[in-house]
């Protein structure tokens, strides 16, 4: 089984843009997570998505904010890019629902710098 | 609320020597603990969890943890290190309210002396 995909794996961009990421989780998957990594915060919880509809989400600004599609991939974005946005940004997929609890399979990242 | 704490910011140890990185959590009920490792630029790779039932769990490359309730701990261990070890290791536990939202620890870095 293929692992969970995530693309672009690198982006640049400057303040103020906006910034889309996608993620393809594990066939079969219909769980979908993401975390920010930075080297100040850590790994922090975003958002997670089951059959389209958001769960939960961390405790982050209204610039972020996700979706996902009938076959369960799933894009989020950032507007209005601030400096402090810059990070690896890491999806996560499980086969499960947020009421059970199932290993999550993590994606290789998608690395954002923001200047 | 649910934590988790890694102590150790950097270990170094000697290749061929045993490894042991700590983790304690805070939880109210029985949790769900992972341990995760990534390399470089790259992301979270799962070694094991642990869910319930036996407390001493096996996992990918040889490395084992224990869960040790009265202690709120889950240790990670390794007999004999290899070069290739050298990464950064998290500990992980799922959320109460959704089990899809883990908390992780801060991280170790582990560096492999030859």
């Amino acid at each position: 089984k293929a692992g969970v995909t995530q693309t672009p794996r690198y982006l640049i961009k400057t303040r103020g843009q906006q910034v889309t990421l996608s993620c393809s989780p594990i066939s079969g998957h219909r769980s979908v997570s993401w975390y920010q990594q930075t080297p100040g915060q850590g790994l922090q919880f975003l958002f997670e998505y089951f059959s389209e509809t958001q769960r939960n989400k961390g405790n982050f600004p209204g610039r972020f904010s996700g979706r996902q599609f009938s076959n369960s991939r799933s894009e989020m974005n950032v507007s209005t890019l601030e400096l402090g946005d810059s990070a690896l940004y890491l999806c996560a997929s499980s086969s499960r629902d947020s009421s059970s609890t199932d290993t999550q399979y993590f994606g290789p990242g998608t690395r954002l710098t923001v200047l | 609320a649910q934590s988790v704490t890694q102590p150790d910011i950097h270990i170094t140890v000697s290749e061929g020597a045993s490894l042991e990185l700590r983790c304690n959590y805070s939880y109210g009920a029985t949790p769900y603990l992972f341990w995760y490792v990534q390399s470089p630029g790259q992301g979270l790779q799962l070694l094991l969890k642990y869910f319930s039932g036996d407390t001493l769990v096996q996992g990918i490359k040889g490395f084992e943890a224990e869960f040790k309730r009265s202690q709120s701990s889950f240790n990670l261990r390794k007999p004999s290190v290899h070069w290739s070890d050298a990464a950064e290791y998290f500990c992980a536990v799922a959320g109460f309210e959704n089990f899809n939202k883990f908390y992780f620890g801060s991280g170790t870095k582990l560096n492999v002396k030859p």
